[in-house]
């Protein structure tokens, strides 16, 4: 079975802070995703990884960069956290013109 | 850009009764995908179809390329098929091909 961990299910952070949050999957997919998911507004992409240290923009990536240093981890990192931020974080993978596979989920909370 | 609208957006049925979701997208795509979200759960994706239908259990992806729509059925609903269903397309105008756009999700709700 393909897993997709996250680091936290549950993240509480202060406003400001610097906010990591990571997405570990473990069936050597080249392509791995961020998306915030907010009620009314469904999944919307943050950003996407389509190879090591190879990243594109996804549809909402202000306020947020990521990393991918290796094939089977991919970051998500808020530089200065903000209320507007507070949402569910969403991670996947998939290998290419492929179904994707989710991970559990952070749900963020900044105060 | 591609808009992808799903309807409705809340859906109540009794236990037993067969149940309908639809979908509809604005521009060409290279395959449509269905997916479920349990309460507090994460997601899980049920079908990814180009055309015609595939069939797993009691659930019923089917796609018309021409008009642009696809429908989830559930066949014999039970309580635990109440989740969030959403759908979301891969398209093929150019660019990367493993973005997804999603639509809002249909909350269904089984009741015993």
């Amino acid at each position: 079975d393909v897993k997709v961990t996250q680091s936290s299910r549950y993240l509480v952070k202060r406003t400001g802070e610097k906010v990591f949050l990571e997405c570990v999957q473990d069936m050597d997919h080249e392509n791995m995703f961020w998306y915030r998911q907010d009620p009314g507004l469904g999944l919307r992409l943050i950003y996407f990884s389509y190879d090591v240290k190879m990243k594109e923009k996804g549809d909402i990536p202000e306020g947020y960069s990521v990393s991918r240093e290796k094939k089977e981890r991919f970051s998500l990192i808020l530089e200065s956290a903000s209320t507007n931020q507070t949402s569910m974080y969403l991670c996947a993978s998939s290998p290419p013109w492929y179904t994707q596979y989710f991970g559990p989920g952070t749900r963020l909370t900044v105060l | 850009k591609n808009e992808v609208e799903q309807s409705p957006q809340n859906l109540t049925a009794q236990e037993g009764e067969f149940i309908t979701i639809n979908c509809s997208y604005s521009v060409g795509i290279s395959a449509l995908h269905w997916l479920q979200q349990h309460p507090g759960g994460g997601i899980v994706s049920l079908f990814m179809l180009s055309s015609g239908k595939k069939k797993h259990g009691r659930l019923i992806a089917t796609i018309n390329i021409q008009e642009k729509h696809s429908s989830l059925h559930i066949t014999a609903s039970h309580p635990r098929d109440s989740a969030v269903y959403i759908c979301a397309v891969t398209t093929n105008s150019g660019g990367s091909n493993y973005k997804l756009t999603f639509g809002k999700g249909t909350l269904l709700t089984v009741n015993p």
